[in-house]
């Protein structure tokens, strides 16, 4: 089954403790993206991936950081969380030429 | 910079009524436009796409969406509205090849039985 996974799917932390939230996908799709969702804001964009070694901001990367040495997997890494990093976070793919993104379940962040 | 309103934050329709959700967006050409339904505690899921030609396009379960580029809209619309169309729903955009996408906040359906 084409899918997009993440684990942990719901984690309660404290502030400054890092954490890495793991993202993989199993279409072999070139992009890769993180969103944060928050009530009244939608989703925005923290990073994105075109392709192996290839990553690039999105509108909100400040305390986020993420790595792509693989095609299939687009771990996001938070250094030192900060309670304003509590979201519900969802990782994307999609393949090429453009299409449909395909969403994970979502990671659910509580930052204390 | 790239940008896309949802005016409408809640609506309420009785089943059976018709429905519309507004979008628009600000761009520097024709984007791609989509639309995904997100149900309570789900992720999201593509309901309709547009990246060029018919400016009407049909989605999956029974939704459309017209592309008006005068009025720089994508707006959502289902003739029969069904109970199990309670969710949220959002209007996205993105560059034609490009990965960087840009999210509408959002509209909340209830649907009265």
């Amino acid at each position: 089954e084409a899918q997009v996974t993440q684990n942990p799917r719901y984690l309660i932390t404290v502030t400054g403790k890092k954490l890495t939230v793991t993202c993989s996908q199993n279409m072999n799709h070139e992009y890769m993206s993180w969103y944060r969702q928050d009530p009244g804001l939608g989703l925005r964009q923290i990073y994105y991936s075109m392709n192996v070694e290839v990553t690039d901001k999105g509108d909100v990367p400040e305390g986020y950081k993420v790595s792509r040495k693989e095609k299939r997997n687009f771990p996001l890494i938070l250094e030192s969380p900060s309670p304003n990093q509590t979201s519900l976070y969802f990782c994307a793919s999609r393949g090429i030429p453009i299409g449909e993104q395909f969403f994970g379940p979502g990671t659910r962040l509580t930052v204390l | 910079a790239q940008s896309v309103t949802q005016p409408d934050i809640h609506i309420t329709v009785s089943e059976g009524a018709s429905l519309e959700l507004r979008c628009n967006y600000s761009y520097g050409a024709t984007p791609y436009l989509f639309w995904y339904v997100q149900s309570p505690g789900q992720g999201l899921q593509l309901l309709l796409k547009y990246f060029s030609g018919d400016t009407l396009v049909q989605g999956i379960k029974g939704f459309e969406a017209e592309f008006k580029r005068s009025q720089s809209s994508f707006n959502l619309r289902k003739p029969s509205v069904h109970w199990s169309d309670a969710a949220e729903y959002f209007c996205a955009v993105g560059p034609p090849g490009g990965q960087n996408f840009v999210f509408g906040p959002g509209t909340r359906l209830s649907v009265l039985p």
